[in-house]
């Protein structure tokens, strides 16, 4: 059964901090590896979706890879801004979602 | 892309009372239908899923039933609401199993 963990669970820092997220799952044949936002009270927002043919995606400032023989996946987050407070969740997205718990991100002018 | 619809935003009912919750999909046309829940300091749990109209399954055990009584439609009942069923509920949507799923803004679920 996959398992998926997210370190740290919070974290907050100082605005324009390049940040790392990390994820872990335990079972490696992960088809796709998703990540998402959420805001307080919100429902949750695609940021990136790796698909297992690819190591790595980018967005904007976001960029997520993917190594599926170590059973991580990492998000990157260049230049933190105030804006991008908010709980980061990342899934396995093979057949049906499975999250982790999730990193909430705190960024303070 | 997929634009997820839920209501109401939140509600708050007594325990033993009855639930319904709808969710609604535009953008595209038989979807992959999801329930989740969210706990107050816990991860997402899946509760059903549907691949097309009538078909629910169930991930676990619990209070509550789905039904998808048309193409982008999916409900989310209970007969008898316990306290323990407090909680955001978000409905998703997407295609294929592995493509985006989309979710929706979400209602929060009291039971007093």
């Amino acid at each position: 059964k996959q398992e998926v963990t997210q370190i740290p669970a919070a974290l907050s820092v100082p605005e324009g901090e390049n940040l790392v997220l990390n994820c872990s799952f335990t079972d490696s044949a992960i088809y796709n590896l998703q990540w998402f936002r959420q805001d307080p009270g919100k429902g949750l927002t695609s940021l990136l979706l790796i698909q297992s043919s690819q190591r790595e995606q980018t967005s904007g400032r976001l960029n997520a890879s993917l190594d599926k023989s170590s059973g991580r996946s990492t998000l990157y987050i260049a230049a933190s801004q105030p804006g991008d407070s908010a709980t980061y969740l990342c899934a396995d997205n093979t057949d049906k979602l499975i999250f982790g718990t999730g990193t909430r991100l705190q960024v303070f002018p | 892309s997929q634009t997820i619809h839920q209501w109401p935003a939140t509600l708050v009912q007594p325990v033993g009372s009855p639930l319904s919750l709808e969710c609604t999909v535009e953008g595209t046309s038989n979807p992959n239908l999801y329930w989740y829940r969210q706990a107050a300091g816990r991860g997402l749990q899946l509760l059903f899923y549907s691949v097309g109209i009538g078909q629910i399954s169930s991930e676990v055990p619990q209070n509550l039933s789905a039904s998808r009584p048309q193409d982008r439609q999916f409900i989310l009942s209970s007969k008898k609401l316990l306290l323990s069923d407090s909680g955001f509920y978000l409905c998703a949507g997407g295609g294929e199993p592995q493509e985006t799923q989309y979710f929706g803004p979400g209602t929060r679920l009291l039971v007093l």
